[in-house]
């Protein structure tokens, strides 16, 4: 069935470190594919989303491309704060949105 | 401001009780969700509903009810059937719940079995 992976956390980084997050999918057809984020205690917020093959998702200084080719959804940004300190969710939908288990990112001063 | 609200934000059930959550939305989308999320884990589908009057069961929706009388409400009701309920619930909503419509999110209800 569709299913994503993603990384392991926690992702630990300093200030102004180079983030990748990885993130893989499986699935028929040409889903469409986000980027969520949870800061702590709270809900999901919607960070980026794809929803054709070489499309860019971009919001906040955070990108990732559709590669159907190498199906995946890796997340990155150039530079990251402290206040990016969050879970990182990717998920496909398919018929119905299927989430990754999540990657803690941890940024320090 | 437009958005999805639920309460309470922390709730405790004694094992044996019902429980429901708010979820409540102004955003006029036709579809909302209920997710639950656990520890370390990705959401898992609860139920759903396209349209009002209807709904439809999810991955885990043993132990879980819903209801759908208004477009803008979509509560959640926990069953003491439920074996394991300590968890934290989202609600989303999308526009027509269509595979390309974005899910937003509600803040979240923590539930507490003591």
């Amino acid at each position: 069935g569709d299913s994503v992976t993603q990384m392991e956390g926690p992702v630990t980084l300093s200030e102004e470190a180079f983030l990748t997050i990885n993130c893989t999918y499986t699935a028929t057809g040409y889903p469409s594919l986000f980027w969520y984020v949870q800061y702590p205690g709270e809900g999901l917020q919607l960070l980026l989303k794809a929803t054709k093959a070489d499309d860019k998702g971009s919001n906040k200084g955070f990108e990732a491309t559709y590669r159907k080719e190498t199906t995946s959804f890796h997340l990155e940004k150039g530079s990251v704060q402290v206040s990016d300190s969050a879970v990182y969710f990717c998920a496909l939908i398919p018929d119905k949105l299927i989430f990754g288990t999540g990657t803690r990112l941890q940024v320090f001063p | 401001d437009g958005g999805i609200t639920q309460s309470p934000k922390y709730l405790f059930r004694k094992e044996g009780q019902n429980v429901t959550l708010s979820c409540e939305q102004n955003l006029n989308h036709d579809a909302m969700y209920w997710y639950r999320q656990d520890p370390g884990q990705g959401l898992r589908l609860i139920y759903y509903s396209q349209i009002v009057n209807d709904f439809q069961k999810g991955d885990i929706a043993e132990g879980y009810s819903v209801s759908r009388e208004k477009k803008e409400s979509f509560p959640l009701t926990v069953t003491s059937a439920q074996k394991n309920p300590t968890a934290f619930y989202l609600c989303a909503s999308s526009r027509q719940g269509e595979s390309t419509d974005t899910q937003y999110f509600g803040p979240g209800t923590r539930l507490t079995v003591l």
